[in-house]
């Protein structure tokens, strides 16, 4: 099963784009990228997901690269509540087992 | 929608004691799952649900125990804490394998 690596913290400028980097290099076809982001220790919220083709809905984008090695989630305009722990994450199609969150990207958004 | 829910928010246990966690929802979800979460550390899953009457091991299992006799609740049991199950514990549910997971709002335990 693929797992993935995060930087441990970046920050951003409020109102600028935040990027968050990930590399799942051994990410299999049938595997999913998803991305979660927890506040201030309450419950994991879902932003996005894909599996090959770039993805966009109204929080945030995700682009995933052709070899679909790395990916990085996109904040266009980052906010002070944007400030929380995001978490990449791959999860097999066909077996719910094998989540696997890492420690995740500490993501300060600075005013 | 409720949503996920989680009862206690909080609890303080001796060790030796033990208590269940409750978790229900109310979006006719097949798949439940307990995470406990250690401090600086990710999420890490204790077991699971596919559907009623059916559970299995996640990566952590030991010393906890759960059912699923419905759709809606998937309790968590502590048959004799321990102060290394002190922790904060998330319930999750989603439609299906590769659905995005509902998360409820956390049980903060502390076992002295």
């Amino acid at each position: 099963d693929a797992k993935t690596t995060q930087p441990t913290s970046m920050d951003c400028a409020e109102g600028r784009a935040a990027n968050l980097p990930c590399n799942h290099s051994t990410i299999s076809g049938n595997e999913y990228v998803y991305w979660y982001r927890q506040i201030h220790s309450q419950g994991p919220q879902y932003i996005i997901h894909g599996l090959k083709n770039n993805e966009t809905n109204e929080m945030a984008s995700l682009i995933i690269t052709e070899d679909r090695k790395s990916s990085t989630l996109i904040l266009p305009h980052a906010t002070l509540r944007d400030t929380a722990v995001y978490y990449c994450i791959v999860r097999v199609s066909s077996s719910y087992d094998k989540v696997i969150f890492g420690p995740g990207t500490s993501l300060s958004v600075i005013p | 929608n409720a949503g996920v829910t989680q009862t206690p928010k909080f609890q303080v246990l001796k060790t030796g004691q033990s208590m269940t966690l409750q978790c229900a929802q109310d979006m006719n979800h097949e798949y439940m799952s307990w995470y406990r979460q250690d401090p600086g550390m990710g999420l890490r899953l204790i077991h699971y649900s596919v559907g009623a009457g059916i559970t299995d091991q996640g990566e952590v299992p030991n010393g906890y125990n759960v059912s699923r006799s419905t759709t809606e609740d998937f309790p968590l049991r502590l048959l004799s804490a321990a102060p290394s199950q002190t922790s904060v514990y998330f319930c999750a549910s989603t439609k299906g394998t590769t659905e995005t997971q509902y998360f409820g709002p956390g049980t903060r335990l502390l076992v002295l």
